[in-house]
């Protein structure tokens, strides 16, 4: 069975610091995903990470792909209170089955 | 363009009562999830239809889950009898396979109490 782990679970950091977050996967894949979720709220898709090397950019968000190592960071740059949310990695297998991570809750503090 | 609708937004009932669970998907897309989110977990995928034929079951609990997509289009997934261990948020989800690309697009859930 597939597993998808992220870590850490609960990150807290202050406003205009650095951090990256992990998500490490079982089996072979060259498709992963990244998703928000807003307390109370649906997910919204940020990233698509289609192979090896991928590397994707919005705003302070930053994600990547290295499916030798199966895995996957989310590095967030010079963090904002808006930036606060539960981020999930997803691993797309063959016939577009999802495995979600176990997701990582951001608190970012004034 | 809409996005995936679900309904109820919320549900509660008591152990052993039966439930159901509508989705809307987004207009012409062939794909459509059910997921399991219990609170504090990542989404655990329950059946994904391809048109009106079911992809992978393999993870819905059949002796009381159950779950079916008519025409292709709306889906409902039914829990009958509720065990307390389904409490959770029910997300239904849609995709259009673009290229290599699949992206889901997520209805806002269902959350489910059971008392």
């Amino acid at each position: 069975e597939l597993k998808v782990e992220q870590n850490p679970l609960f990150l807290s950091m202050q406003e205009g610091k650095n951090y990256t977050i992990y998500c490490n996967y079982s089996t072979t894949s060259d498709r992963l995903y990244w998703y928000r979720q807003d307390p109370g709220k649906s997910l919204e898709s940020l990233f698509v990470l289609l192979s090896n090397g991928a590397v994707k950019q919005e705003g302070r968000l930053m994600a990547s792909l290295d499916t030798k190592a199966r895995l996957s960071t989310l590095h967030i740059t010079a963090a904002v209170h808006d930036l606060s949310a539960t981020y999930f990695c997803a691993v797309d297998m063959v016939g577009n089955q999802f495995y979600f991570g176990t997701g990582t809750s951001l608190t970012v503090i004034p | 363009e809409a996005g995936v609708a679900q309904s109820p937004r919320y549900k509660i009932i008591e152990k052993r009562q039966s439930v159901a669970f509508w989705c809307n998907p987004i207009s012409g897309h062939a794909t459509l999830y059910w997921y399991q989110q219990i609170l504090g977990q990542g989404p655990k995928l329950l059946i994904q239809f391809q048109n009106n034929g079911v992809v992978d079951d393999s993870q819905l609990p059949k002796d009381r889950f159950s779950a079916e997509r008519l025409k292709g289009v709306d889906s409902t997934l039914k829990i009958q009898p509720a065990k307390l261990e389904d409490s959770a948020v029910y997300l239904c989800a849609s995709s259009s396979f673009m290229g290599v690309q699949n992206i889901q697009y997520f209805g806002a859930g269902t959350r489910l109490s059971v008392l």
